[in-house]
């Protein structure tokens, strides 16, 4: 059973500091995605990385994808209270199915 | 439409009556998902539909949940006999195809059971 798990699963901080989430398995996986939830709404994707050492920049938001493809990092500078959400990843296998973290609950305060 | 529909957007239901929970994906998207949520937490994997393949139902709870999808679009997941521990959201994406591919999410149905 493929499984991912996220950590840390609740974070809170202060406006402008850093912070990174993880996601690892002992899986290998054939993509990674990385999805942000606002309550009553569904998850939107922000990022897939495919090839291993793959790093992805979204304005503030750092994305990697490990070397063996079975782990990936979300790392966040000079967070803002708009990043406030929760944070999922996701990995994709040759089959079809995506399976999904458990998410990390993110809460930036002003 | 535009997006994913889901209906109802919230559903209460006594303990042991069953349930049906509809999802309209977007047009032409051959890959189907359904998951539930608990309050805060990940998705759980339920069922996935992709093109005239059979599904993959290994993520099914038990028996008493089942899913359709009829004609390669729109898609009703079952529950029968509710049982409190049913109660969570409901969630519907679709996709064109690969799991590479960006996943749309309906907005959810908010199940509880009482």
């Amino acid at each position: 059973t493929q499984l991912l798990e996220q950590s840390p699963q609740f974070l809170s901080i202060q406006e402008g500091e850093n912070l990174t989430v993880y996601c690892n398995s002992s899986s290998v996986f054939s993509s990674l995605q990385w999805y942000r939830q606002e309550p009553g709404e569904g998850p939107v994707l922000l990022v897939t990385v495919v090839t291993g050492g793959e790093v992805k920049k979204l304005k503030r938001l750092t994305f990697q994808f490990g070397d063996a493809r079975k782990d990936s990092s979300l790392h966040i500078t000079a967070a803002q209270p708009g990043d406030t959400g929760l944070y999922l990843c996701a990995g994709g296998g040759n089959t079809g199915k995506l399976i999904f973290g458990q998410g990390t609950t993110l809460q930036v305060k002003p | 439409g535009a997006g994913v529909s889901q209906s109802p957007s919230n559903k209460v239901t006594e303990k042991g009556k069953d349930v049906e929970l509809r999802c309209d994906p977007i047009s032409g998207h051959t890959a189907l998902y359904w998951y539930r949520q608990s309050l805060g937490q990940g998705l759980e994997f339920l069922i996935y539909f992709q093109g005239n393949s059979a599904p993959d139902k290994s993520g099914l709870p038990s028996d008493r949940f089942s899913a359709e999808r009829t004609g390669g679009s729109v898609s009703t997941l079952t529950i029968q006999r509710t049982q409190q521990e049913d109660s969570a959201v409901y969630l519907c994406a679709s996709t064109q195809g690969p799991t590479r591919g960006k996943l749309f999410f309906g907005s959810g149905t908010q199940l509880s059971v009482l």
